[in-house]
């Protein structure tokens, strides 16, 4: 079945520093690919999104590319601020599922001041 | 507009036990989801419901029931309480998106349950 393999954390950053967390994916149709972040004691947001290749999301800073070829979505940040700590989640959706989301095990990131 | 609430926030319950999980969304969004967190598990889909008076299973459904009576409401049920069950649930929702695909998923603050 569908899957989601993100890299495993805990990452620790300076502020300013650069940011990648990858993400790879398994699926047999063409999936919708996302980034959630969860904030401390909070639910899960939605980061950014792409529905089709080589689509790139962006928001707050943050991007990802959606890459067909090496089944991929890595999260990138040119300067991460303290206010970024949080735990990061790739997600894929896809319509044989009823786009029910599948989950990468997310990484944790802590940026030191 | 509240986006999608959850009640209760906390509960501690003894194993064999039963309760209610609400979730209430003001969105008027078509598709509701409940999921569970555990640590390096990240999130498993329980349940899930298309649409008012229908369900249907997720990822992980055993020990959990689920009803749907009303569009905004989304209940998830644990008859007999294990630690097993022990977890941090949230629910979602969304709405069907552009050309028939879903629409962003949308979650509640979550309801940590602790199983004794």
């Amino acid at each position: 079945g569908d899957s989601v393999t993100q890299m495993e954390g805990p990452v620790t950053l300076s502020e300013e520093a650069f940011l990648t967390i990858n993400c790879t994916y398994t699926a047999t149709g063409y999936p919708s690919l996302f980034w959630y972040v969860q904030y401390p004691g909070e639910g899960l947001q939605l980061l950014l999104k792409a529905t089709k290749a080589d689509d790139k999301g962006s928001n707050k800073g943050f991007e990802a590319t959606y890459r067909k070829e090496t089944t991929s979505f890595h999260l990138e940040k040119g300067s991460v601020q303290v206010s970024d700590s949080a735990v990061y989640f790739c997600a894929l959706s896809d319509r044989r599922s009823q786009g029910n989301l599948i989950f990468g095990k997310g990484t944790k990131l802590s940026v030191k001041p | 507009n509240a986006g999608v609430t959850q009640t209760p926030k906390f509960r501690v319950l003894k194993t064999g036990q039963s309760m209610t999980l609400l979730c209430a969304q003001d969105m008027n969004h078509e598709y509701m989801y409940w999921y569970r967190q555990d640590p390096g598990m990240g999130l498993r889909l329980i349940h899930y419901s298309v649409g008012e008076g229908t369900t249907a299973k997720g990822e992980v459904p055993d020990g959990y029931n689920v009803s749907r009576l009303k569009k905004q409401n989304f209940l998830l049920g644990l008859e007999s309480a294990a630690p097993s069950q022990t977890s941090v649930y949230f629910c979602a929702s969304s709405r069907l998106g552009t050309s028939g695909g879903i629409g962003t998923q949308y979650f509640g603050p979550g309801t940590r349950l602790t199983v004794l």
